[in-house]
């Protein structure tokens, strides 16, 4: 069965770096999300992209954040100065049009310390 | 702010037994409501999505039921086995774009 991946499974990065959490979506796949969970929190959206661009953000998603979908294949999200607030479960979804349950990938753990 | 509330917020039944567990939202701009399943460890895994009120899906032992004007859905597993101990996740689509997930039920069948 088609999976999404994610990669890493786990990111430590020192307060103030930049990192690029990476997803490949299934490949007939239209739609793409981030969410993310904070520890004992709930699922929280961050944002979707459709056709090549950003269709919907959260106030979580600051000028910190940005996705990119360079090659066809890859969803990339980057937090370009980590702060230690953004330590969370990063989770990437897509589905392949607007009735469709998500297909989410494993996440990646970030620590931010 | 959307609201989307789940109750309860943990289950435990015994082997066998039958539950339900609700999901609350308001009633209003209602595109799709989703529920998902999450195992521990694993990544949430798409049970129903549901569109129409008074619609009914079924996966063999799990079933849910969506009524939009009163802004509830139900999700009712018949028969519990240990393996459907997860946490069940809701999550209203008022557009496209994003989905706004409640805080889930953790349901722990006892053998």
């Amino acid at each position: 069965e088609p999976e999404v991946t994610q990669t890493p499974s786990h990111q430590v990065t020192q307060m103030g770096q930049e990192v690029i959490l990476r997803c490949v979506p299934i490949s007939n796949h239209l739609y793409f999300y981030w969410y993310r969970q904070i520890l004992g929190q709930k699922v929280e959206f961050l944002v979707s992209f459709y056709n090549n661009e950003i269709s919907e953000k959260s106030e979580i998603f600051d000028d910190q954040f940005s996705v990119e979908r360079p090659d066809g294949s890859n969803f990339t999200l980057k937090i370009r100065s980590t702060k230690l607030e953004d330590s969370a479960m990063y989770f990437c979804a897509s589905r392949p049009g607007e009735l469709y349950g998500y297909t989410f990938g494993s996440g990646t753990r970030l620590t931010v310390v | 702010i959307l609201n989307v509330e789940q109750s309860p917020q943990s289950l435990h039944v015994q082997e066998g037994d039958s539950t339900n567990f609700t999901c609350s939202f308001p009633s209003s701009n209602f595109y799709a409501l989703h529920w998902y399943r999450w195992e521990t460890a694993k990544s949430p895994e798409a049970l129903f999505v549901m569109t129409l009120n008074g619609d009914e899906k079924k996966k063999g032992r799990i079933s849910a039921t969506l009524n939009t004007k009163e802004g509830y859905s139900y999700l009712y597993i018949k028969g519990s086995q240990p393996e459907d101990s997860a946490t069940y996740l809701c999550a209203l689509n008022t557009n496209a774009g994003k989905s706004t997930f409640g805080d889930g039920t953790t349901l722990t069948v006892k053998p």
